[in-house]
């Protein structure tokens, strides 16, 4: 079945450093894939998304590029900040159920200054 | 415009209890979710509601788990009676079609049953 495999957390970084958190995926067929984010205290909210192979999501300093040779769609910003602490969740609709969401465990980042 | 609110925020109750969550969706958004996350593991999708109607309750884990949506606006998530496992945190997310891309969610509402 479908299934979203993330790097564990968390991650520790100072500020200014690259991020990379790894994302893979297994599904029937090209779904669209997601990154989630949650601050703290906050709910979840689309950080990027992509639709086909080879797009490139973006958002806030985020990239993301969907990879199918791979079954990847690693998350990666060059140059964090404080303000990105938070947990990061990478995901995507079900087979043949585009109200559903399959979520990976989540990664925490923690940014210190 | 007021996001998708759930309630309460934190709820701790003993083991055989009951406990009612609430997810005020964003108005005008027919499609609303709920999803859990357990022990810090991944967000599992429970259940999708369009208007007052159950669209697919295939996540809901057992009949201790009772979700209404009455009159299409509000939606309740009642447990009863409450066990250790399902302890964790409950997001709700509403839509106004039924793509996942538009689903707004919720704080969440942290549940822990001792």
């Amino acid at each position: 079945g479908d299934s979203v495999t993330q790097m564990e957390g968390p991650v520790t970084l100072s500020e200014e450093a690259f991020l990379t958190i790894n994302c893979t995926y297994t599904a029937t067929g090209y779904p669209s894939l997601f990154w989630y984010v949650q601050y703290p205290g906050e709910g979840l909210q689309l950080l990027l998304k992509a639709t086909k192979a080879d797009d490139k999501g973006s958002n806030k300093g985020f990239e993301a590029t969907y990879r199918k040779e791979t079954t990847s769609f690693h998350l990666e910003k060059g140059s964090v900040q404080v303000s990105d602490s938070a947990v990061y969740f990478c995901a995507l609709p079900i087979s043949g159920g585009y109200n559903k969401l399959i979520f990976g465990a989540g990664t925490r980042l923690a940014v210190h200054p | 415009e007021a996001g998708v609110t759930q309630f309460p925020s934190h709820s701790v109750i003993e083991k055989g209890q009951t406990v009612t969550l609430r997810c005020d969706p964003i108005s005008g958004h027919d499609n609303l979710y709920w999803y859990r996350r357990v022990m810090g593991k991944e967000i599992k999708f429970l259940l999708h509601f369009v208007k007052e109607s159950k669209q697919d309750e295939s996540g809901m884990p057992n009949n201790r788990f009772l979700a209404e949506r009455t009159g299409g606006t509000y939606s309740t998530l009642k447990v009863q009676p409450a066990e250790l496992e399902d302890s964790g945190v409950y997001f709700c997310a509403s839509s106004q079609y039924a793509g996942p891309t538009e689903a707004f969610f919720g704080q969440g509402t942290r549940l822990t049953v001792v």
